[in-house]
């Protein structure tokens, strides 16, 4: 089965500052996605990024950015200047072979103005 | 165009009350997703309908019961619901069932307290 492990339960980064989230995960499949979605205090969970497995370039969404380490099974999620709209609780999550979506325990990020 | 939408926003009920959760999303979608989220957990996965077919159930207590009467329209019914079962409830959608790692669209819930 997969998993997904975020290590940092809460993070914080000034204003216009650049964060990075961990995520790491364990599969023995090989051709898979990766996600970041977000949940503000709205609720509503919403996709930020997502990796194909096969694709060796990094993506990227505008301020977004992954680094996507296969070999270590690594995918942080890097957001360059941090506005007040980026505070929510982000998800790393894993699709593989079926239906199912593995999420990872969420790191909460707040913004200091 | 990329919405999935959920009825009601929020939910009050008692435990012998019986309702129904709304989800519904005009994309061609063919696979469709219930979600419960505690406070500050991630998403559980309940059910999954591909092809208007219940496909996964995650061994959810029978209160629960889903329905896709179409393509587009997902439903949940809550019988006899327990306080526990108080929590958000999060639809999604993908483009195709059988989703091979589709991105799941989510809509903005529904929270729903039982008393």
């Amino acid at each position: 089965a997969q998993t997904v492990t975020q290590s940092q339960p809460e993070m914080s980064v000034q204003e216009a500052e650049t964060v990075t989230l961990s995520c790491t995960y364990d599969t023995s499949e090989s051709d898979y996605y990766l996600f970041w979605y977000k949940q503000p205090p709205s609720r509503q969970m919403i996709l930020v990024i997502r990796q194909e497995a096969y694709k060796q370039q990094n993506a990227t969404e505008n301020r977004f950015s992954v680094n996507f380490q296969k070999a270590a099974k690594s995918f942080s999620l890097k957001i360059s200047d941090s506005q007040l709209g980026d505070a929510a609780m982000y998800f790393c999550a894993y699709g593989g072979g079926n239906e199912k979506l593995t999420f990872g325990t969420g790191t909460r990020l707040t913004i200091i103005p | 165009d990329t919405e999935v939408t959920q009825t009601p926003k929020h939910l009050v009920m008692g435990m012998t009350n019986k309702k129904s959760l709304k989800c519904e999303q005009h994309m061609g979608h063919r696979a469709m997703y219930w979600y419960k989220q505690k406070a500050k957990k991630p998403p559980e996965l309940m059910f999954v309908y591909s092809y208007e077919k219940l496909s996964i159930n995650e061994s959810v207590p029978s209160r629960f019961s889903p329905e896709c009467p179409n393509s587009s329209l997902l439903n949940l019914h809550l019988h006899a619901l327990q306080p526990e079962d108080s929590a958000l409830y999060l639809c999604a959608s993908t483009q195709l069932a059988g989703g091979r790692r589709e991105t799941q669209y989510f809509g903005p819930g529904t929270r729903l307290l039982v008393l």
